[in-house]
């Protein structure tokens, strides 16, 4: 089983769509968690932490099931610019990173 | 803040060369540093995390004698990639952990002719 899984998509959505992506993991003794944008061949950049409680960022809001291992990703009233791949990613110990294959988004006119 | 640079961005060698990728951390010091290869369609894969001062530590599956790592300040961390094979053709990208989550280089698509 993989570390961490995601719907590989794509996902295509019109223009002001709210769209959710979620992603499961499979160590229960994970302890930090990221959303990470990816544009096409370029470098993964942070797009927020995801805590326990829940965070809010402008139009992007992450929650986080320690419960059921999953993740989750809301983005409201989607831009062209949200086109990207949406890379779930979960810490474990020593600082190892597992990375999810990503979630393909494009937002359509 | 917290940036890494990574260079070349873009390199194409022929077989049986070697290429030398260097990361730099910008503003910060990284006594850490990991080097992820990212094949077509696939997600990030950790090939090594490299250590200040000290060997690096490769993961299955990795060559250590053909991706050779130097960790040797606080800044600067290279991989490289020696008797290049066309199927070494990836996109390479290092990375540091800062506060709040991990930084990383601008990545560099390496193509093996």
């Amino acid at each position: 089983r993989k570390e961490v899984e995601q719907d590989p998509g794509p996902f295509n959505v019109p223009e002001g769509a709210t769209v959710a992506f979620n992603c499961t993991y499979s160590n229960s003794a994970s302890q930090s968690f990221f959303w990470y944008r990816q544009d096409c061949r370029k470098e993964p950049k942070l797009l927020m932490s995801v805590y326990s409680s829940g965070n809010e960022d402008g139009r992007f809001t992450a929650q986080l099931n320690r419960a059921s291992q999953y993740i989750s990703l809301l983005i409201r009233d989607s831009k062209l610019s949200d086109s990207a791949t949406y890379l779930c990613v979960v810490s474990g110990g020593a600082n190892n990173l597992f990375f999810g294959t990503g979630t393909r988004l494009t937002v359509i006119p | 803040g917290a940036v890494v640079s990574q260079h070349p961005s873009r390199v194409i060698c022929k077989s049986g060369t070697s290429v030398k990728i260097e990361c730099r951390s910008l503003d910060f010091q990284a006594t850490t540093m990991f080097w992820y290869r990212q094949f077509p369609k696939q997600s990030l894969m950790l090939m090594a995390t490299s250590n200040e001062g000290s060997k690096a530590t490769y993961e299955q599956g990795v060559e250590k004698d053909k991706f050779l790592i130097n960790h040797a300040s606080l800044t600067l961390s290279t991989l490289t990639v020696t008797s290049a094979h066309p199927e070494d053709s990836s996109f390479y990208i290092c990375s540091a952990r800062r506060e709040g989550g991990y930084t990383f280089g601008s990545g560099t698509r390496l193509t093996v002719v």
